[in-house]
């Protein structure tokens, strides 16, 4: 099955501790790109990458870092929590940046919370 | 960038009709998807209207207008089921998606 598969869906943790949200893709796709969701600020773009090692910033980048050294992998790293990051985060994959007419397939979701 | 608005909340009565509208900045635009996204779970791909006019699939239509940046998804015979958020995006000139905040539709008995 084509799918976008994030790891943990939930995660409670304390400020400091660097954690990693894992995603996978196995679409083969080229385009991957992490948001966060929070209420009344709909869906923002953390990072995005455009293939292996290319990365670049989305609009909230502050306090994550990314890595792309496999196609299918895109973690988010968090090397210092804070809880202005407790959020509900997406990870989405695409053929291109263009979305195509498709749009982006989304990971089911990772809720954290950081206290 | 791209600002893209719509309203907060809907409420609608099951079996009804209704008009979700989204506006957009017009430059640099490229074209506009719509998700459904139910409370917690990832947003669903609806509709991509790249050319004005009105696309139907099923119950669901999506309209665009370039001219007035103006966007709406249509709703029929609505059930309780279709009770989610709905997201407009925007694929702006660097081909990537700019989300609105959602409009979260409740849809009663």
């Amino acid at each position: 099955e084509a799918q976008v598969t994030q790891n943990p869906r939930y995660l409670i943790t304390v400020t400091g501790k660097k954690l990693t949200v894992t995603c996978s893709q196995n679409m083969n796709h080229e385009y991957m790109s992490w948001y966060r969701q929070d209420p009344g600020l709909g869906l923002r773009q953390i990072y995005y990458s455009m293939n292996v090692e290319v990365t670049d910033k989305g609009d909230v980048p502050e306090g994550y870092k990314v890595s792309r050294k496999e196609k299918r992998n895109f973690p988010l790293i968090l090397e210092s929590p804070s809880p202005n990051q407790t959020s509900l985060y997406f990870c989405a994959s695409s053929w291109d940046r263009g979305a195509g007419d498709y749009g982006y397939t989304f990971g089911s979701g990772t809720r954290l919370t950081v206290v | 960038g791209q600002n893209i608005d719509q309203p907060t909340e809907m409420t609608a009565t099951e079996g009804a009709i209704v008009q979700i509208n989204c506006t957009y900045q017009t430059s640099g635009f490229n074209g506009l998807f719509w998700y459904q996204q139910h409370a917690g779970e990832a947003p669903t791909f609806l509709s991509y209207n790249v050319l004005d006019g009105l696309e139907e699939k099923g119950r669901f239509s999506s309209f665009l207008s370039r001219s007035k940046g103006y966007s709406y998804l249509l709703l029929k015979e609505l059930q309780m089921k279709d009770s989610a958020s709905y997201l407009c995006a925007g694929n702006n000139a660097g081909n990537m998606l700019t989300f609105g905040g959602g409009t979260r539709l409740m849809v009663k008995p």
